[in-house]
């Protein structure tokens, strides 16, 4: 039983627009949601996180929406450059009572054409 | 070196060959991990180490045998694998275990079970 997924394997984007990343989640003890982007041979990274008592966490170019009665998080990335291409995991964790325990999505893989 | 470091980056083995994977951390932190990631498939949580201590140990199969000799080393013992254990498995570090901080990848090792 898969408690984290990312239902879009590919997403292709022209440099300059918005890319948006969705993940939905089914226990609704989560409480602790992130981001990791990871390039080929190299380890996932973390790129931002989002507490359950908020519903929006804002990077520069990324901003992460969290929709907890929909179970849903996205990411979007604002303009989009060609050096975000890469793999983007969302991950999620019951901090009060699993600590550091992430659970992850399939990931989904953004292209960004110049 | 700086971060959380993987050796070997690649290792092809028969089912009956015993080896390890090692794991070392830069960071001073105090938690460790272990991930499987399988092909087409999310990370998985193998192990979790705090204060050298293991604390969760998702059902793994006792041919694999984690070792946390001190806070920034991680090694993974590996015996009579199967080939479906092929995979890339990472290691990861984060300040405590109590998950509220972001967790430090290392590259991976990928691994081939003849």
């Amino acid at each position: 039983d898969q408690q984290v997924k990312q239902n879009s394997p590919s997403l292709s984007v022209q440099e300059g627009r918005i890319s948006i990343l969705n993940c939905d989640y089914t226990n609704s003890m989560f409480d602790y949601f992130l981001w990791y982007k990871k390039y080929p041979a190299e380890g996932p990274t973390f790129l931002i996180s989002i507490s359950s008592i908020k519903d929006k966490n804002e990077d520069g170019r990324f901003t992460v929406f969290l929709n907890k009665s929909a179970k849903h998080l996205s990411l979007h990335i604002v303009p989009s450059q060609p050096g975000d291409s890469a793999v983007y995991f969302c991950a999620a964790s019951e901090r009060e009572t699993s600590g550091s325990r992430l659970t992850f999505g399939e990931g989904t893989q953004l292209t960004v054409n110049p | 070196e700086t971060g959380v470091t993987q050796t070997p980056r690649h290792l092809v083995m028969g089912m009956t060959n015993k080896k390890s994977l090692k794991c070392e951390q830069h960071l001073g932190h105090n938690a460790m991990y272990w991930y499987k990631q399988s092909a087409k498939k999310p990370l998985e949580l193998m192990f979790v180490y705090s204060l050298e201590e293991r604390v969760e140990n998702n059902s793994v199969p006792s041919r694999f045998s984690p070792e946390c000799p001190n806070s920034s080393h991680l090694f993974l013992h590996l015996h009579t694998l199967q080939p479906e254990d092929s995979a890339l498995y990472l290691c990861a570090s984060s300040q405590d275990g109590l998950g509220f901080d972001e967790q430090f990848f290392g590259p991976g090792t990928r691994l081939t079970v003849l």
